[in-house]
């Protein structure tokens, strides 16, 4: 099974809600990741966990607040978010470590709406 | 700044012709290279990856071609078909250090091949 799921498919929210964005991978994989697109530009690496630790947040705001509650679940919990967030949210999972080579598997992603 | 440099930013091709894509980088810790084809409203798909112990690996249609001492990389679609038609990321990565787990990715090339 190579698949990584998320729910929503898709998030309208207003900028006062608070809301998830949830992501699951059962290959084993012990690193996850959460990944923004807006539309016609690359992935931007948002956050990492390796091990179920935090291991890169790359200055991502505040009111995005990862959470790893086990090696097989990642969620995104969002509060207070401004319209310029609108955007693709994307998960994927790899191995990780010097002996693992960096494959990355990626989910359908979360398309958010942020009114 | 760019990690790695990919062109051309959109390309048309007819139907049985071969697209080409081509990914450049600086970084020499670099040492593993996917491609990822992404349709529109979903997940990037690892399509094929390299490493740079070999020059050239085939899956089917597509071939990546890989010159270590010019620091290219490009992949070639053969009998390029219209179900093709999506927007290709290169993106390269490395193990070592405290970039673990980063993947950079070139800009993208949006492909359509007319039938």
């Amino acid at each position: 099974d190579t698949e990584v799921t998320q729910t929503p498919k898709h998030l309208v929210m207003g900028m006062t809600n608070k809301k998830s964005l949830k992501c699951e991978q059962h290959m084993g994989h012990r690193a996850m990741y959460w990944y923004k697109q807006k539309a016609k530009k690359p992935p931007e690496l948002m956050f990492v966990y390796s091990y179920e630790k935090l291991s890169i947040n790359e200055s991502v705001p505040s009111r995005f607040s990862p959470e790893c509650p086990n090696s097989s679940l990642l969620n995104l919990h969002l509060h207070a978010l401004q319209p310029e967030d609108s955007a693709l949210y994307l998960c994927a999972s790899s191995q990780i470590g010097t002996f693992a080579y960096n494959e990355q598997f990626f989910g359908p992603g979360t398309r958010l709406t942020v009114l | 700044q760019q990690q790695v440099k990919q062109s051309p930013q959109s390309l048309i091709v007819q139907k049985g012709g071969i697209s080409i894509i081509n990914c450049a980088y600086e970084n020499t810790a670099f040492d593993y290279f996917p491609w990822y084809q992404q349709f529109p409203g979903k997940g990037p798909a690892l399509l094929i990856a390299i490493r740079p112990d070999v020059s050239e690996k085939k899956e089917g249609r597509f071939t990546i071609s890989f010159n270590k001492s010019a620091k290219q990389f490009s992949l070639h679609i053969m009998d390029s078909q219209p179900g093709d038609s999506a927007t290709y990321f290169c993106a390269a990565s490395t193990r070592r250090g405290s970039t673990l787990g980063r993947l950079y990715f070139g800009r993208g090339t949006q492909l359509t091949v007319w039938p």
